[in-house]
């Protein structure tokens, strides 16, 4: 069945630097990849989405780059701010079964000042 | 913000009684969702919805079952609840599900006594 799996230890990085957070996939094809921010007790909230022709998007201090060889969707947050601290999931529509949306575990995101 | 509204926001049941969340939107889109989400295993799916009484399993779907009688409405019913369903449940909708981000609600925090 298809997986997705997310770097399960948090990560802690010092304000300003880039952060750069993992997705993989396996046993599927994507044509498209979608990040996801979510706060302590709130649900996921939409940033950014992927086609796989793209290879790489841009939105503000966010990047996103799709390698459909390596099967793996790289997140960045550049000059990254305490604000920036959740938690990030990936998430990916599967066009074989009708509308699922599955999503990795997350990985948390600390930000220090 | 998305106008999705999920009830009851907080729930303390007993093991082995029934109970049915209720995710309503005001967008009109298609597709619908409820996840749980444990510490450790990020957003898993229970069901979806493709259209009104048109829904399909997720990874965990036992003990669940839903119902969409119209396009507002996702009903989600342990039949007898565990309490391994102990959970925070979110819902979400999607206008579609390849191209297009998907809205949260503000998720159902069940604990089964």
């Amino acid at each position: 069945s298809q997986k997705i799996e997310q770097n399960s230890e948090a990560l802690n990085i010092q304000e300003g630097k880039t952060a750069t957070l993992t997705c993989n996939y396996t046993n599927y094809s994507p044509a498209y990849l979608q990040w996801y921010r979510q706060d302590p007790g709130r649900g996921p909230v939409f940033l950014l989405l992927i086609r796989e022709n793209e290879k790489e998007k841009r939105k503000e201090r966010l990047k996103v780059t799709f390698d459909t060889t390596l099967k793996q969707s790289l997140f960045h947050i550049t000059a990254s701010q305490p604000a920036d601290s959740a938690t990030y999931l990936c998430a990916l529509p599967l066009y074989n079964q009708g509308g699922k949306l599955i999503f990795g575990q997350g990985t948390e995101l600390s930000v220090k000042p | 913000d998305a106008g999705i509204t999920q009830s009851p926001r907080h729930k303390v049941t007993e093991t082995g009684t029934p109970v049915t969340l209720r995710c309503h939107q005001t967008e009109n889109h298609r597709y619908m969702y409820w996840y749980r989400q444990d510490p450790g295993h990020g957003l898993r799916l229970i069901h979806y919805s493709y259209g009104v009484k048109d829904t399909d399993k997720g990874e965990v779907s036992d003990g669940y079952s839903v119902s969409r009688s119209k396009t507002e409405d996702f009903l989600l019913t342990l039949e007898s609840a565990t309490s391994s369903q102990t959970s925070v449940y979110f819902c979400a909708i999607s206008l579609r599900v390849f191209d297009t981000e998907a809205f949260f609600g503000q998720g159902t925090r069940l604990t089964v006594v």
